[in-house]
């Protein structure tokens, strides 16, 4: 059985780092492209990064390049989002997923893992 | 402002059939591009719902069916029921970003 397990809500203040993860078990990890989804408060889904494990591929939304690093580590079956400096305006909940091929459909998500960026 | 559009809220009685849209353009919705259709119920996950423009995942209701033509696509819900309220989402993908793209989603309300 495929699943994603994310780790738990974080509390973060601005200017502050921070890295979530999404371990993956079910599944040849390293062949599966695997993304992060941002879903805000009251608002919808927005694609922010995905990456092929097996060769560290990644391709980012326009909207997060250069603010958030996704990554993995394939001994362990996990990927990474990753922040240098919060803003405010991350608060969101963050989702993993994965897919085969990047224009398959999503049939695997992570539980979220919820982020509250507040001074 | 998202690529894929949706209307924002549907809604319908119980056992009546709704339909939402998506409409798109020839980058994220084409003949080369299928879209898929998401049901998130309140405080969860999204969930496949539709793959490939027409499929359903196994234990996906024939309630829920897809269509696509041209640069758009639809979900019909048919019998609607109350736990078929929830939010709904397109996606496809963009070959020039070379990743996902959702709509704004739509709220259904079953009356």
């Amino acid at each position: 059985e495929v699943q994603l397990v994310q780790s738990g809500a974080e509390v973060k203040k601005p200017g502050e780092s921070l890295r979530i993860s999404c371990k993956g078990s079910g599944y040849w990890f390293a062949s599966y492209w695997i993304g992060w989804v941002r879903q805000m408060p009251g608002k919808g889904l927005e694609w922010m990064a995905i990456m092929y494990p097996d060769d560290s591929e990644a391709r980012y939304s326009p909207s997060f390049q250069g603010h958030v690093t996704i990554s993995a580590d394939n001994s362990i079956s996990t990927a990474y989002l990753q922040w240098s400096s919060l803003k405010a305006s991350d608060t969101a909940m963050y989702y993993c997923a994965t897919v085969r091929y990047t224009w398959s459909g999503i049939d695997f998500w992570g539980q979220g893992t919820l982020v509250t960026v507040s001074s | 402002q998202s690529v894929l559009t949706q209307p924002p809220s549907v809604s319908g009685a119980p056992g009546q059939r709704v339909t939402i849209s998506c409409a798109g353009s020839d980058s994220y919705i084409g003949p080369d591009y299928d879209v898929h259709w998401y049901q998130q119920l309140p405080g969860t996950a999204p969930k496949l719902l539709i793959y490939d423009n027409i499929n359903r995942p196994s234990g996906v209701p024939d309630r829920f069916s897809g269509s696509k033509s041209g640069t758009s696509a639809s979900l019909a819900i048919t019998g609607l029921q109350p736990e078929d309220e929830a939010d709904y989402y397109c996606q496809s993908y963009d070959s020039s970003l070379s990743g996902w793209v959702f709509g704004g989603g739509t709220k259904l309300t079953v009356l």
